[in-house]
């Protein structure tokens, strides 16, 4: 299996462009989970998908970021408009199942920076 | 709201040293906890998972144990190598999936 895949791997834009990160998790997946990174901060759940349904973004910080999950094999995480306190990396995870063993995978990441 | 806290921040040992990571979590009604690597600019690699019921769980050098009544965990990495080095990462499953600590970053000295 190639893992969680996620594109770009990089990413540089002007504040006010729209972004959009893709991943796609490791086929069988049920849970889908998009996080943010940065120094300040750590790692922070924005929302995740179970069945392709979104179930929990409260992570989401404001209403300029939204996600979708139109099927199985496919996610995106949009920035409209972007910031410059945007700028983080972004990673994409995927799980079997929820509860007791619920180990996830992630992918390499979308290093953001929004100048 | 679950909080995780991993201490130190940052820690330096020379080669062939065993040394224990710590982690702290605030609400003990979790699914279980999972260690982290990540290498600087690279995603996260999953190296043990424990779950609520279990007490600990080993992995080559790697040995993780959980406390969950006491809201602790310890990551013990025995006769540390140089390619040990990087960041390594706590995080508890609970109500709210995966609640991250800010990491410690271990610098193993050859």
């Amino acid at each position: 299996d190639a893992g969680v895949i996620q594109s770009p791997r990089h990413e540089v834009t002007e504040m006010g462009q729209e972004v959009t990160l893709r991943c796609k998790p490791i086929s069988g997946h049920d849970y889908l989970f998009w996080y943010r990174q940065t120094m300040m901060r750590g790692l922070e759940l924005l929302i995740y998908f179970n069945n392709n349904v979104p179930i929990d973004d409260s992570g989401m910080p404001e209403d300029r970021f939204s996600a979708k999950m139109p099927n199985a094999s496919f996610s995106t995480l949009k920035i409209q408009p972007s910031e410059p306190r945007d700028s983080a990396v972004y990673f994409c995870a995927s799980s079997l199942t929820s509860g007791g063993y619920n180990e996830q995978f992630f992918g390499p990441g979308t290093r953001l920076t929004v100048l | 709201k679950q909080e995780v806290t991993q201490i130190p921040a940052a820690l330096s040992v020379p080669e062939g040293e065993n040394l224990v990571l710590n982690c702290s979590f605030t609400d003990s009604a979790i699914y279980n906890l999972q260690w982290f690597r990540q290498d600087p600019g690279k995603g996260l690699t999953s190296l043990l998972l424990i779950q609520s019921s279990q007490r600990e769980q080993t992995s080559g050098r790697l040995n993780a144990s959980l406390d969950k009544s006491s809201g602790r965990s310890t990551l013990y990495i025995a006769a540390s190598q140089p390619g040990d080095s990087a960041t390594y990462l706590c995080a508890v499953d609970g109500n709210t999936p995966l609640v991250f600590g800010k990491g410690t970053r271990l610098s193993v000295i050859a």
